[in-house]
């Protein structure tokens, strides 16, 4: 059983350019959360989702991202026109309920903007 | 809404030596919290859990935490470190009715030999 997939492992985008991250969940696994981490910084909660529905998006910035997890295929978190500050690392985790005793991380995406 | 506080950016700390990372919540009527470690390079491995029953919750490589309610801390020890416990340390925190881990800023431990 792999473990949650993020690809990929580095993304270097210029400023304006669209960034697509996928994450493909444990198997199993049909909620999958997106974090934030800042450079110094610890993780900040983005979106939670369950299998084509977004439960919690409070975390989100109102503008240029979004976040999604289709029925077939991984989950996708989109910025749009990205600036120098979207530049983090972002990680994935599932867990198969909403408890979240059992979460796993993925090793997460570095997203450089130049 | 739930607050994760690591007072300790960094931690150096020789090796063999004894190493405490401190870590207070908010408080909450119900709360399950959580240590990860980060090695560099890679993801969050989640290293122990308090969900419920003893206070003092135990981890395979040694390391132990102990939730104290009174308090609102939930402080990770190790007796001895090894020079492969470097790494970054997050404390995280759940209300019992949450859907999403508040994380401390994190505390990065530098094992020298």
């Amino acid at each position: 059983n792999a473990g949650v997939m993020q690809n990929p492992r580095h993304l270097v985008r210029r400023r304006g350019q669209e960034a697509r991250l996928r994450c493909s969940p444990m198997k199993g696994h049909s909620h999958v959360y997106w974090y934030r981490q800042l450079p110094e910084e610890g993780l900040k909660f983005m979106v939670y989702l369950q299998k084509e529905n977004i439960i919690d998006e409070s975390g989100m910035p109102k503008e240029r991202f979004s976040a999604e997890f289709p029925k077939e295929g991984p989950s996708i978190l989109r910025i749009q026109q990205v600036v120098r500050g979207d530049s983090a690392a972002y990680f994935c985790a599932s867990s198969p309920d909403r408890s979240l005793e059992k979460l796993f991380f993925g090793s997460g995406t570095q997203l450089s903007v130049l | 809404a739930q607050s994760v506080t690591q007072l300790d950016s960094q931690v150096p700390v020789f090796e063999e030596a004894p190493v405490e990372l401190r870590c207070n919540y908010s408080s909450s009527v119900s709360v399950y919290l959580f240590w990860y470690v980060q090695y560099p390079n890679q993801g969050l491995q989640l290293l122990l859990k308090y969900l419920s029953g003893s206070t003092l919750v135990e981890s395979i490589n040694g390391f132990e935490a102990e939730f104290n309610k009174s308090q609102t801390s939930f402080h990770l020890r190790k007796p001895s470190v090894h020079i492969s416990d470097t790494a970054e340390y997050f404390c995280a925190a759940v209300g019992a009715a949450g859907n999403k881990l508040t994380f401390g800023g994190g505390t990065r431990v530098l094992v020298k030999p």
